[in-house]
């Protein structure tokens, strides 16, 4: 499987402030997405980051609060904006297809640990 | 809508088997997964399976799916203290990208 890094791993940013999380990846992957796990719970999807064009969001995430680059097949960045202390959670890249692996295997990056005051 | 639910906790003395089990309610979903999580860490892939089979089995873990009821099972055989982690199913829909997690298992394996 592709091997998978983020930075910062961790960070205490002040409300209001924003906050840009980098994934890259070793090989090329057809498919990035961004997940929010919050603190005790689940993960769930923000979007998938779609290569030269327009992050595809999930319901109750908005462009305008997360935005998403993805420049080159192995690359991404998640932005939070404007944020307040309900952003803090862990913040996980993830990369399917390509080199990465089969098909339908979606391999996640270490995370990054996001706290907001 | 998808919902996936798993329970919270597990505790398993060492050296026996530790079931982990999920309930889903999606009957789109066409692929299950199993992921681990340990303390400050990404997750990782352990297994999947696809909805045709009912059983997969690779070293220690076995995947249990049954379909009809909508339950899937990982079991893990002589559960060592590094099993000691979060477990999580996902499911996810044919045709489509997104993974719908479980609330996740932590497991406590006891000496």
């Amino acid at each position: 499987s592709a091997v998978i890094s983020q930075k910062p791993s961790r960070d205490i940013c002040q409300r209001g402030t924003s906050l840009t999380i980098q994934c890259q990846v070793d090989s090329q992957v057809t498919m990035m997405f961004w997940y929010r796990q919050q603190p005790g719970q689940s993960l769930t999807l923000i979007a998938t980051a779609n290569q030269g064009s327009e992050a595809t969001y999930e319901s109750g995430f908005v462009i305008d609060k997360f935005p998403i680059s993805r420049p080159n097949l192995t690359f991404s960045t998640l932005t939070v904006s404007n944020m307040s202390p309900e952003d803090s959670s862990i913040y996980l890249c993830s990369v399917e297809g390509g080199l990465a692996g089969g098909t339908y295997e979606q391999y996640f990056g270490p995370g990054t640990r996001l706290t907001v005051t | 809508g998808e919902d996936v639910e798993q329970s919270l906790f597990l505790s398993v003395r060492e050296g026996d088997s530790s079931v982990i089990n999920c309930t889903y309610t999606d009957s789109s979903s066409t692929y299950l997964y199993w992921y681990k999580q340990e303390p400050g860490a990404g997750l990782q892939l352990l297994t999947y399976i696809f909805s045709n089979m009912d059983m997969k089995q690779d070293q220690r873990l076995t995947v249990l799916l049954n379909k009809k009821d909508k339950h899937l099972s990982l079991r893990i055989a002589d559960t060592q203290t590094g099993d000691s982690a979060i477990y999580f199913c996902a499911t996810r829909r044919g045709g489509g990208n997104k993974l719908t997690f479980g609330t996740g298992t932590q497991l406590k394996v006891e000496l």
